[in-house]
């Protein structure tokens, strides 16, 4: 079966850097997704990769390793508003994305 | 960016009734609509792929009867609930991919939240 696995919870201390993991089982690869959702509203679009490596964009970046099936997200200079939960999305083979269940991100002041 | 709007953001129903909910690209065509369903504290559930002008793919689990879709243009896609019950109430979500160029990131709408008495 198709399987993503990212930790439930998490805090962390304003200001400070947190690394939120996300690992992949799933019949093929065609990109991973971040997003970001706050409680009560719709994901938004973090980031993106389909090849190894790092993607950086401001305060956050993504990471990808396809031969290892894993993903991070880091976020740094961490302020108050990115509490929220992150969601790892992996695209399989069929163009279809299969969702983790989310990391809660506590940021504590 | 590409921005998708959905309608209404919350309603309240009784047991039994019916509940349409309308999703629109404002400023795209997306041949490609998903459908989601989100219970608190979990993950996104995909529920069906709509696709203009046939007829929408459900995920096993998702009874097609009762979670009616209809993907009429290429800017507006409805799901209606028919005969809504009480565990019918979750957070409704739909987003919409462009379906040229980009990595074909999804789209979302704000959500609606349906709750049923």
């Amino acid at each position: 079966g198709q399987n993503i696995d990212q930790p439930t919870e998490m805090t962390a201390t304003e200001g400070a850097i947190v690394q939120i993991n996300c690992t992949y089982q799933t019949s093929g690869f065609n990109g991973l997704f971040w997003y970001q959702q706050h409680a009560g509203e719709a994901p938004t679009f973090l980031s993106y990769n389909v090849l190894d490596g790092l993607e950086e964009k401001g305060r956050f970046s993504s990471f990808l390793s396809r031969s290892k099936g894993y993903s991070y997200l880091l976020l740094k200079e961490l302020q108050m508003k990115d509490s929220a939960s992150y969601l790892c999305a992996v695209r399989d083979s069929n163009y279809q994305l299969i969702w983790g269940a989310g990391t809660k991100l506590i940021i504590k002041p | 960016g590409a921005v998708v709007s959905q309608h209404p953001s919350w309603v309240i129903c009784k047991s039994g009734t019916s509940v349409k909910i309308e999703c629109r690209s404002l400023d795209f065509q997306a041949t490609t609509m998903f459908w989601y369903r989100q219970f608190p504290k979990q993950s996104l559930m995909l529920m069906a792929t709509s696709n203009e002008g046939s007829k929408a793919t459900y995920e096993q689990g998702v009874e097609k009867d009762k979670f009616l879709i209809n993907h009429a243009s290429l800017t507006l896609s409805t799901l209606t609930v028919t005969s809504a019950h009480p565990e019918d109430s979750s957070f409704y979500i739909c987003s919409a991919s462009i379906p040229a160029g980009g990595h074909n990131e999804q789209f979302f709408g704000p959500g609606t939240r349906l709750t049923v008495l």
